[in-house]
């Protein structure tokens, strides 16, 4: 079984402030990770993901985030902030040998203020 | 190239009326997903179809939903005698190959609000 958890429904930040997106998972066995964003009205889009190799992810947009084992996190950062960047967070897992369908956070609501 | 398409992108139905919903992948994409999403809530995840393989209807909230795929192509999400509680966004996904590593393609979903 699987399962992740996003700390913070809301996150605000001011244009050009450090952004922090915490995810925590739990997993029997090697996670695969991923971030997405969704815009309003818009489907997900991929961020970033962790699958094996460099635990640094570098993705879209500036973002990027690092698959911490012992910690078992997957915190999502961008070190400026923009405007355009507000939106709803999602970290997903899924894991190698188990089942196709990833199991989704609750999502955070990334509010950038100018 | 074209992402995934879904239609209606809204739909406004009376209770106990049915619906269906309509995704069109990523051509060549093999896994297709449903989920749901209710207002500030994550995705709920429905049914999975996998190439040829029969589907994961694990997710299905109750036998009112339903779901086809017609090979490789498009699917229908259908919900019978719609309620109330029904009234979400319907998201649906496409992956290339069937591999928990690969990541999801998204359509903008379709918002279903039930009166």
């Amino acid at each position: 079984a699987q399962s992740v958890t996003q700390l913070g429904s809301h996150v605000s930040v001011s244009e050009g402030a450090l952004v922090l997106l915490r995810c925590n998972y739990s997993s029997s066995v090697p996670p695969y990770l991923f971030w997405y964003v969704q815009y309003p009205n818009q489907g997900l889009q991929l961020l970033l993901k962790y699958t094996t190799g460099a635990t640094l992810v570098k993705g879209i947009n500036g973002f990027e985030a690092e698959f911490k084992k012992s910690e078992t996190s997957f915190h999502l950062t961008k070190p400026s902030a923009h405007m355009s960047d507000a939106a709803e967070y999602f970290c997903a897992v899924s894991a190698s040998g188990g089942s196709y369908i990833p199991t989704f956070g609750r999502g955070t609501s990334l509010i950038v203020h100018p | 190239g074209a992402g995934v398409s879904q239609s209606p992108s809204n739909k406004v139905t009376e209770k106990g009326k049915d619906v269906e919903l309509r995704c069109d992948p990523i051509s060549g994409h093999t896994a297709l997903y449903w989920y749901r999403q209710r207002l500030g809530q994550g995705l709920e995840f429905l049914i999975y179809f996998q190439g040829n393989s029969a589907p994961d209807k694990s997710g299905l909230p109750s036998d009112r939903f339903s779901a086809e795929r017609t090979g490789e192509s498009v699917s229908t999400l259908t919900i019978q005698r719609t309620q109330q509680e029904d009234s979400a966004v319907y998201l649906c996904a496409s992956s290339p190959k069937i591999s928990p590593a690969h990541e999801q393609y998204f359509g903008p979903g379709t918002r279903l609000t039930v009166t």
